[in-house]
């Protein structure tokens, strides 16, 4: 089945202890990026990645940062996690950004509470 | 930088009412775009998509968009919706170069 996994799905941490929420897709897709989704706020997108080796900031990147080391897998890493990141986090897989079938295929979301 | 707005954050509708969402963006440049759609509990997906051509693009549940370039609109329709369409739905604008502008989401409540 066509997906996009994320683990873990919930995780409560503390301030400043690092974490990695892992992403991977089955499709075979160069595109993949990261949102976090807050109330009233939309989908924000985080870093996205067009390709393996390729990364760009999105619009809120501060606090975050990304690897794409094979074409599957896209983590997200927090160093060091402070409060104003608690968020539902969706990583997001796509074809490549201008051809026809560019839709984004979403996780089922991570949610993150930081105290 | 590229910005998407929806007008509508909270919408409450009877059953078999017609549906229209706003949506309107900002990019000079080429944009695909999106409506995506959230179920509660649920991850997103998609709904219909705009990519070239004929701007009145139809999607899934019957629902249809209308791109108007020179309004730099995007606005979401559909004739009679059900119980089963309350959701929140998102308007999203890709770029070329990859960055994905979503906008703040709409909440459509249908009530039976």
């Amino acid at each position: 089945e066509a997906q996009v996994t994320q683990n873990p799905r919930y995780l409560i941490t503390v301030t400043g202890k690092k974490l990695t929420v892992t992403c991977s897709q089955n499709m075979n897709h160069e595109y993949m990026s990261w949102y976090r989704q807050d109330p009233g706020l939309g989908l924000r997108q985080i870093y996205y990645s067009m390709n393996v080796e390729v990364t760009d900031k999105g619009d809120v990147p501060e606090g975050y940062k990304v690897s794409r080391k094979e074409k599957r897998n896209f983590p997200l890493i927090l160093e060091s996690p402070s409060p104003n990141q608690t968020s539902l986090y969706f990583c997001a897989s796509s074809e490549t950004p201008g051809q026809w079938s560019n839709e984004q295929f979403f996780g089922p979301g991570t949610r993150l509470t930081v105290l | 930088a590229q910005s998407v707005s929806q007008h509508n954050h909270h919408v409450i509708l009877s059953e078999a009412a017609s549906l229209e969402l706003g949506c309107n963006y900002s990019y000079g440049g080429t944009v695909n775009l999106f409506w995506y759609v959230q179920y509660p509990g649920q991850h997103l997906q998609l709904l219909l998509k705009y990519f070239s051509g004929d701007p009145l693009v139809k999607g899934i549940k019957g629902f249809e968009a209308e791109f108007i370039k020179s309004k730099f609109s995007f606005n979401l329709r559909k004739p009679s919706v059900q119980w089963s369409d309350t959701a929140e739905y998102f308007c999203a604008v890709n770029t070329n170069a990859g960055k994905s502008t979503f906008g703040d989401g709409t909440t459509l409540t249908v009530k039976p």
